[in-house]
């Protein structure tokens, strides 16, 4: 079945220290899949996006790139900011279930 | 414009009482979704409406929970005899068009959630 492995963290960095959290899936067919993003006290919403193989969906300095040779929607950020503290999720589109979350702390 | 809505924001019940929680999706959105967040825990799917198909019913953790989905627009999801360990945050999730096919791409936009405390 579908499904979405997610580094679990918590990751803590230094202010503008390079990011990656990795995520793999399992699917059938052609997924989209998704980075979700949850702020302290807000809501999830979405920070990027890829359709299609060797896509790259990008947003607020973060990237991921769709690579379906490898299964995998790695999210990277080259320098981040405090600002970036939340919790982070990656999403497979049409199997509605989510990444564990990896909690980024960001110290300055 | 709006976003999806929930309601009550917090809601603190007795252990053995009934709730419903509320949401209030974007309008024109065919699909919705329940979540269940768990303190220092990921997303925990519940089910999920598309237009008039049988609801996806699949993540409902007991026969406690249940949820309904009235003329395709709002859905209550109701929790019988609370436990304690139905404390958690529920969120609900609404998308222009559910997951058909091969190559959906349905961004869900969330609601703020409710918070379920049961003592």
């Amino acid at each position: 079945g579908n499904s979405v492995t997610q580094m679990e963290g918590p990751v803590t960095l230094s202010e503008e220290a390079f990011l990656t959290i990795n995520c793999t899936y399992t699917a059938t067919g052609y997924p989209s899949l998704f980075w979700y993003v949850q702020y302290p006290g807000e809501g999830l919403q979405l920070l990027l996006k890829a359709t299609k193989a060797d896509d790259k969906g990008s947003n607020k300095g973060f990237e991921a790139t769709y690579r379906k040779e490898t299964t995998s929607f790695h999210l990277e950020k080259g320098s981040v900011q405090v600002s970036d503290s939340a919790v982070y999720f990656c999403a497979l589109s049409y199997d509605m279930r989510f990444g564990a979350g990896t909690r980024l702390t960001v110290k300055p | 414009g709006a976003g999806v809505s929930q309601s009550p924001s917090n809601k603190v019940t007795e252990k053995g009482k009934d709730v419903e929680l509320r949401c209030d999706p974007i309008s024109g959105h065919t699909a919705l979704y329940w979540y269940r967040q768990s303190l220092g825990q990921g997303l925990e799917f519940l089910i999920y409406f598309q237009g008039n198909s049988a609801p996806d019913k699949s993540g409902l953790p007991s026969d406690r929970f249940s949820a309904e989905r009235t003329g395709g627009s709002v859905s209550t999801l109701t929790i019988q005899r609370t436990q304690q360990e139905d404390s958690a945050v529920y969120l609900c999730a609404s998308s222009i068009e559910g997951t058909s096919g091969w190559s959906s791409y349905n961004e869900q936009f969330f609601g703020p959630g409710t918070r379920l405390t049961v003592l």
